[in-house]
């Protein structure tokens, strides 16, 4: 069973700075590693796939890198509308497991 | 416009059964492969289930392997979780989503459905 870990649990940065998280995955996934974003009270969107792929209408400052068990999800400069919390998924098999999550709060 | 409906959540008794529903529309159903996940309240995504586009293929969690069953009706565009021997710890939003095309991802979710286990 492949583990995604992410890190730091809680991102705490003001509007305009770069937000940098971290998502690990317990064995390798190759390029099969998407992003997600949650805001309260809604469903998960997905932000990138194939670990460096945005999807439709995501903006540019959402970046994603990473291959094999180390990935990274970049917002360039924060939005008001990006403080919410960021899921990774796995999907190099049909268990498509997340991560436990990283929030990203105003500080 | 893709759009994911769920329906049939509700307050159920430890040891009830429910059957989940997701109406679909705006795409070629029976093209993709489709999944569920659930949100416990206040925690983090899990995913349940996922049925390929033929139902040829079926997969659990092990959380839930014995007690719910996926299934799929490309007929009537629609995708069902039957949840049997429900635990309190089964207590979460249910989301239905479908799969990409090249299956890397999830493209489209519902809005989901409060399922909640309590005496």
């Amino acid at each position: 069973e492949i583990v995604l870990t992410q890190s730091p649990a809680t991102l705490s940065l003001s509007p305009g700075e770069r937000a940098t998280l971290s998502c690990r995955a317990s064995q390798s996934v190759s390029s099969y590693l998407a992003w997600y974003q949650q805001k309260p009270g809604q469903a998960p969107r997905l932000l990138i796939y194939d670990a460096s792929n945005r999807a439709t209408g995501i903006p540019a400052r959402f970046s994603g890198s990473g291959s094999g068990t180390d990935f990274t999800l970049t917002i360039s400069s924060l939005e008001p509308e990006d403080f919410a919390v960021y899921y990774c998924q796995q999907r190099s098999n049909w268990r498509g497991a997340f991560g436990q999550g990283t929030k990203v709060e105003i500080k | 416009e893709v759009q994911l409906v769920e329906s049939g959540g509700g307050l159920v008794k430890p040891g009830g059964s429910l059957r989940l529903s997701c109406a679909a529309s705006g795409f070629t159903f029976s093209s993709y492969s489709m999944n569920w996940v659930r949100q416990a309240p206040g925690k983090g995504l899990e995913w349940v289930s996922s049925i390929s586009s033929s139902s040829s293929y079926i997969y659990y969690a092990d959380s839930v392997k014995g007690r719910f069953t996926i299934s799929r009706d490309n007929a009537k565009n629609s995708l069902y979780l039957q949840m049997n021997s429900l635990r309190a710890e089964d207590t979460a939003v249910y989301y239905c989503a479908r799969d990409s095309p090249g299956g890397s991802c999830y493209d489209y979710w519902g809005q989901g459905t409060l399922v909640t286990v309590s005496s």
